[in-house]
């Protein structure tokens, strides 16, 4: 089975500039998240899918940033306008996400983002 | 204060070593630990969870949680410097899925398996 897959791998951006990442969760999960890492805050949750309805929007991250799955095997995270603060690896995971049990989150090998 | 607390920051070990690492979740809501390892330029993956009081071993990775004082450590016996990574304990609320189960990671510790 294939794993997660983030497109692209490495983005540039100017500041103020419209950015979209995206991400292919593996084959029949239900669950989607996207996160942010840096060096000073580790990760963070920014958007959360089951069943491609949102269930959590990271709430400091509301303001510039959308995450949207427009099927069940594609999502996007929208950053509109870029800063350089978002200058970041932005990663995603799935899971199974079935109703019983607890399952380990896959993730993809995360795009780095430079916003000059 | 983050609700997941990792030591140390970074760990230097011989090839052949034991590598332990710590984590204190301040949340008593927190009893369903993970633990995660990124390499350079990857997302994290799994290594192993642990649910219950006590040790779970697989492999060379032994991983030991308290639930009283909610501490959890992982420790890697014979290291390798393949095992040289970024190593993450991640704390989830809820077993049961039909709520989120919303993984609460650390900040990490970064090991240094020397040949």
């Amino acid at each position: 089975d294939a794993g997660v897959t983030q497109t692209p791998r490495h983005e540039v951006a100017e500041k103020g500039q419209t950015i979209i990442l995206k991400c292919e969760p593996v084959s029949g999960h239900n669950d989607l998240f996207w996160y942010r890492q840096t060096k000073i805050q580790g990760l963070e949750l920014l958007s959360y899918f089951r069943s491609k309805s949102l269930m959590e929007d990271g709430g400091a991250f509301k303001d510039r940033f959308k995450a949207e799955m427009l099927n069940s095997s594609f999502s996007t995270l929208k950053i509109q306008p870029t800063e350089p603060k978002d200058s970041a690896v932005y990663l995603c995971a799935s899971r199974p996400g079935q109703e019983r049990g607890f399952y380990e989150q896959y993730f993809g090998p995360g795009t780095r983002l430079t916003v000059l | 204060q983050q609700k997941v607390q990792q030591s140390p920051e970074s760990l230097s070990v011989p090839e052949g070593g034991m590598a332990s690492l710590n984590c204190t979740s301040s949340d008593r809501n927190f009893q369903y630990f993970w633990w995660y390892r990124q390499h350079s330029g990857e997302g994290p993956k799994a290594l192993m969870s642990i649910f219950s009081d006590g040790d779970k071993k697989e492999g060379r990775f032994t991983a030991h949680l308290n639930k009283a004082s909610l501490h959890v450590s992982l420790h890697i016996r014979d290291s390798q410097p393949s095992d040289s990574a970024l190593y993450f304990c991640a704390a989830s609320e809820q077993r049961i899925s039909g709520s989120f189960n919303k993984l609460t990671f650390g900040a990490g510790t970064r090991l240094a398996v020397c040949p």
